[in-house]
């Protein structure tokens, strides 16, 4: 069964560094999203993404975050400078257009220390 | 704006007793309803998934779920757990209509005892 990957599974930097977390979602999928769970909460949206441009998003996505297509594969997210309350699963998920497909990513573990 | 609420943050059940873990939403569209389980330490796995057709959906690992429209409710329930089903578990909804986002509640911790 195909597969969105994620890479770092975890990652540890420190506050004020930019991070850049990686995705690759599924080959035929065209909408992207990144969703974050600090621990003992809940998931929360923060972006989605078709077309090469970002289609939601939520509050929490400031201009902090980022997020980037770079290849017809990857699909990152880039924190900027990074505080102590980045510190989250964060996942990634991708869909077909009808949303049969929605399938989320194993999650990137970041600690900002 | 579409909206998800786990009535129970946390159940505590017997081994081999059946659970109901309750969800409601509310939405002013047609939605697509989902239940994830997590693991400790670990990320989310879909456990079943309502889009339309029939209101009883069964999952993975001997789960199911009835979305009922009328009380804008879609309950998890399994008539036996294990020691194995000890998770968090995740009602979330999404937009009927295309991809959308999907909007999380807030989790229930289900805890077996032996």
């Amino acid at each position: 069964e195909p597969e969105v990957t994620q890479t770092p599974s975890h990652q540890v930097t420190q506050m004020g560094q930019e991070v850049i977390l990686r995705c690759v979602p599924i080959s035929n999928h065209l909408y992207f999203y990144w969703y974050r769970q600090i621990l003992g909460q809940k998931v929360e949206f923060l972006v989605s993404f078709y077309n090469n441009e970002i289609s939601e998003k939520s509050e929490i996505f400031d201009d902090q975050f980022s997020v980037e297509r770079p290849d017809g594969s990857n699909f990152t997210l880039k924190i900027r400078s990074t505080k102590l309350e980045d510190s989250a699963m964060y996942f990634c998920a991708s869909s077909d257009a009808s949303g049969y497909g929605y399938t989320f990513g194993s999650g990137t573990r970041l600690t900002v220390v | 704006a579409q909206s998800v609420t786990q009535l129970d943050s946390q159940v505590p059940v017997f081994e081999e007793a059946p659970v109901e873990l309750r969800c409601n939403y509310s939405s002013s569209v047609s939605v697509y309803l989902f239940w994830y389980v997590q693991y400790p330490n670990q990320g989310l796995q879909l456990l079943l998934k309502y889009l339309s057709g029939s209101t009883l959906v069964k999952g993975i690992n001997g789960f199911e779920a009835e979305f009922n429209k009328s009380q804008t409710s879609f309950h998890l329930r399994k008539p036996s757990v294990h020691i194995s089903d000890t998770a968090e578990y995740f009602c979330a909804v999404s937009e009927g209509s295309s991809a959308s986002k999907i909007i999380f509640g807030s989790g229930t911790r289900l805890s077996i005892r032996p």
